[in-house]
């Protein structure tokens, strides 16, 4: 079944506490996105890459990292989340481009810092 | 950079009843304009997208609409139903195209 996953679905830390979490997509795309979720804020791009070892700021980058060093995995790392990091954060992947074909979501991880 | 706004905030319609979303985007250079529904608990899923060479699609009961002078794109749902209650999000592409910006996104409610 063609999907993006990650995990953990559920992660509550404290302050300044080193956290990764994992995203895959088994579709072969190029292009993956991370996006965090806020009420009345919308989806707002962290970081996104075009490519194996290719990767770029989105809007609100700061306070995380990211790496691709494989097609399917993009991981998400916080070196030391804060609290205004809490939020509901999207794995996403599309096929070549982010901005002009369908992206595929992953299920969400919510994260509680505090 | 990129500016997506989105209204309403909230919109409760009575099932059967018609839903309008509406979306305004500041980057002449957009071209790309989907709209992600958000069950709730769920992940965004795309419902229909619409390109800058044309102004209307329509998918069923939804259509989208796109006035690329205004710089505004509008959602309609006809004959609601209890399943379209949701999140909506409009977004834009940004100039060079490798990203979207979403508006804020509406909450549907369709009461039965």
């Amino acid at each position: 079944e063609a999907q993006v996953t990650q995990n953990p679905r559920y992660l509550i830390t404290v302050t300044g506490k080193k956290l990764t979490v994992t995203c895959s997509q088994n579709m072969n795309h190029e292009y993956m996105s991370w996006y965090r979720q806020d009420p009345g804020l919308g989806l707002r791009q962290i970081y996104y890459s075009m490519n194996v070892e290719v990767t770029d700021k989105g809007d609100v980058p700061e306070g995380y990292k990211v790496s691709r060093k494989e097609k399917r995995n993009f991981p998400l790392i916080l070196e030391s989340p804060s609290p205004n990091q809490t939020s509901l954060y999207f794995c996403a992947s599309s096929l070549l481009t982010g901005g002009h074909e369908t992206q595929y979501f992953g299920p969400g991880t919510r994260l509680l810092v505090l | 950079g990129e500016n997506v706004e989105q209204h309403p905030s909230t919109l409760s319609v009575q099932e059967g009843d018609s839903a309008v979303i509406k979306c305004t985007y500041s980057d002449s250079a957009s071209n790309y304009f989907p709209w992600y529904k958000q069950e709730l608990g769920k992940r965004p899923q795309l419902i229909i997208d619409i390109r800058s060479n044309v102004g209307e699609k329509k998918d069923q009961r939804i259509a989208v609409t796109l006035n690329k002078t205004a710089k505004h794109f509008s959602l309609h749902i006809t004959e609601t139903q209890p399943e379209d209650s949701a999140v909506y999000f409009c977004a834009a592409n940004k100039r060079g195209g490798n990203k979207l910006v979403f508006g804020a996104g509406t909450i549907l409610r369709v009461k039965s």
